[in-house]
Order: C-alpha cells, then structure tokens, then sequence
C-alpha cells in the first residue's frame, strides 16, 4: 500500500521556540494532504487541509499564523508550530491523498512536547 | 453538527470470539465511510471503506456494514486475535468532493487470550 512517512517521530522543544513537522508521500505524488491534532484518548481533529501549490485551508479554531503549513510539492508538506506553548503538546498526523477520490494514507505521527 | 460517533467506547473480548464495533453518524450526505485501526502512538492504519451505494462490504477477516436508513455503519472482526487489539475509528466524507475525513470518538478493542 502506499506509505506517507513523517518526520521527525517525536520532539521536544521548550516554550517559545518552533517546530517544523515534515510529511511525505513516499511511493505516491499527493494533491492534497491534511493535517490533524489528536490529544490523549481523543479523536483526530482536522487542523487544514493543503492542496499541493496552494495556500491551506485551515478549520474553525486552528490560527493559520501559528501553525504554517506549506505544500511546496506533490510529496512534501509541512506544519511548523510557531512559537510553541505547552498546551501545543499533542500527538500530529499527517494525512495524503493521490486524488480527491483515492483514499487517504496517514503518517505515523509525531509526538510534540513542549516544555 | 456534522459528527461521527461511537455507541460504546471499550470492547473486550477473548481470542477467537467475532467482534462487532459500532458507529453511528449524523451527516445523510455522507457518501464514504473509512474504518481506521490505530495502535498506541501509531497513525491511524486504513482498515476498510465502503461508499453509500452499497450496505455490506467485505475484506480479509473483517466486514463493514452501513444501514443509510439509521446511519449506522458497523465493522466486525471475526476470530479476533490479540494483535487486533487497538482503537478504532470510522470516519465519513463526501467521495466526490475528496472533503476531509470526520472522525468519530473511538472503540478501544481488548482482546485476552
């Protein structure tokens, strides 16, 4: 099946600082990818969802000016968390899809703690 | 709202036995449903999908069942196994429109040998 890594798996970085996440579609050229939060024994909630070249859609709540997210290609799109705060600390997947039909592949997930 | 949910949020059953998971959803206009494993500290991991233009589905010892009628989609496991221990989520969009996947709260399957 297809594989979408991210990286890195998990960081921890003090309060303040940003953190830059990488998802990538590895045998596969995504248009679109979304971003999703999941806090402990929570469901994922959709952050944005990202067409390749394009700006991203962002959902209700979720401030595009503390989570960028780039999709500069069609295997690559990042989250950077901008000035983190503890309460950023969450577990972030990544999600890629080849067409609007085609079925979505997760990423692993990375593990953001923030001090 | 839009909203998936789950009828009962644990599971826990022996190895062997046939497990059934439950899911209820709120949106009529959703015409795709994805049902998703997902191991601690894992990613989600695609299990299997069904489109509302069909009631059963079904893949390698699992099938999925969807009643457009009470919105309710079910998947069961048989001969459930303790590596089928795990959360799962369905999760529902609308196919054409490749809109993100709404996900409801999670089952947590435990399975004793």
């Amino acid at each position: 099946g297809a594989v979408v890594s991210q990286h890195p798996s998990w960081v921890i970085c003090k309060s303040g600082t940003s953190v830059k996440i990488e998802c990538r579609s590895l045998d596969f050229q995504a248009t679109t990818m979304f971003w999703y939060r999941q806090f402990p024994k929570q469901s994922l909630m959709l952050m944005a969802t990202s067409n390749e070249g394009s700006k991203a859609t962002y959902e209700q709540g979720v401030e595009k000016d503390k989570f960028l997210i780039n999709h500069a290609s069609l295997t690559l799109s990042t989250l950077t968390v901008t000035s983190a705060h503890p309460e950023d600390s969450s577990f972030y997947i990544c999600s890629a899809q080849a067409g609007a039909t085609d079925t979505q592949y997760f990423g692993p997930g990375t593990r953001l703690t923030v001090l | 709202g839009e909203s998936v949910g789950l009828h009962l949020p644990t599971l826990s059953v022996q190895e062997g036995d046939n497990s059934i998971i439950n899911c209820a959803y709120s949106n009529s206009a959703s015409d795709y449903f994805i049902w998703y494993k997902q191991e601690s500290g894992k990613g989600p991991q695609f299990i299997i999908d069904i489109r509302s233009n069909m009631d059963k589905r079904q893949g390698q010892r699992v099938t999925v069942l969807l009643n457009k009628t009470v919105k309710h989609l079910s998947l069961q496991i048989a001969a459930t196994q303790p590596g089928d221990s795990a959360v799962y989520f369905c999760a529902e969009s609308l196919y054409q429109a490749g809109t993100a996947l709404i996900f409801g709260k999670g089952t947590t399957l435990s399975v004793s040998s």
